[in-house]
């Protein structure tokens, strides 16, 4: 199974909403993780099974999606949530990680 | 509180072995699949590996299939990845994590270098 993430970049400012989008090859039911991940620093689980969130994640960033299309929305971004997201399925084996997403200033 | 800390990173010559190892402290570490992935230089994440909490469940991406080896020892707390035939393409931070319905802890990372 082919995560595929688009945009590749989104050039964003701070307080603008932020949509990421993950598409499957395949159904992958909800089996799917969003971690943001910032230089030097080790990845974060922000969204598990499509939609919930992690702990201590805030309210601002959301999942959603099912089947083979999937979102990560920030809803109004922060100074810190300029990073890369990725996205990865645990439907069946291998698990994948799309290429990434780079939220931009 | 979870802490993840990776080990055993180093510059190794292609074609050479390495050991990495991860220690686990602040949960039931016997009771959690546990993950590797990997990021090399200007590229994404990549899964690696998983275990299932007993050890006898393993999972291997396909460009590392028959040349690592990954394990566990509950006892000890401890996770493991034995890394033989390394190519250069296997350049790269190696990063353990947790895996429940996702990664939820991840170690800090140790940095692996093939090179001649």
């Amino acid at each position: 199974i082919v995560l595929t993430q688009f945009p590749a970049t989104l050039s964003l400012s701070p307080g603008e909403r932020a949509t990421l989008s993950c598409r499957a090859s395949q159904n992958i039911d909800n089996y799917l993780a969003w971690y943001q991940h910032k230089p030097g620093q080790a990845p974060r689980l922000l969204i598990s099974d499509a939609f919930n969130r992690a702990t201590g994640i805030p309210a601002r960033f959301s999942g959603r999606g099912s089947g083979t299309d999937f979102t990560l929305t920030i809803s109004s971004l922060e100074p810190e949530d300029f990073a890369f997201y990725y996205c990865q399925h645990r439907y069946n084996w291998p698990q994948a990680f799309g290429q990434g997403t780079k939220v931009e200033l | 509180e979870v802490h993840l800390e990776e080990s055993g990173g180093g510059l190794v010559q292609p074609g050479g072995s390495l050991r990495l190892s991860c220690a686990a402290s602040g949960f039931n570490f016997g009771t959690y699949w546990m993950s590797w992935v990997r990021q090399a230089p200007g590229k994404g994440l990549e899964w690696v590996a998983n275990i299932n909490e007993a050890g006898f469940q393993k999972y291997y991406a396909d460009s590392v299939k028959g040349r690592f080896t990954i394990s566990r020892d509950n006892a000890d707390n401890s996770l493991d990845l034995h890394m033989n035939s390394l190519r250069a393409e296997d350049t790269a931070v190696y990063y353990c994590a947790r895996d429940l319905r996702g990664k939820d802890h991840w170690g800090q990372g140790t940095q692996v270098t093939v090179s001649s």
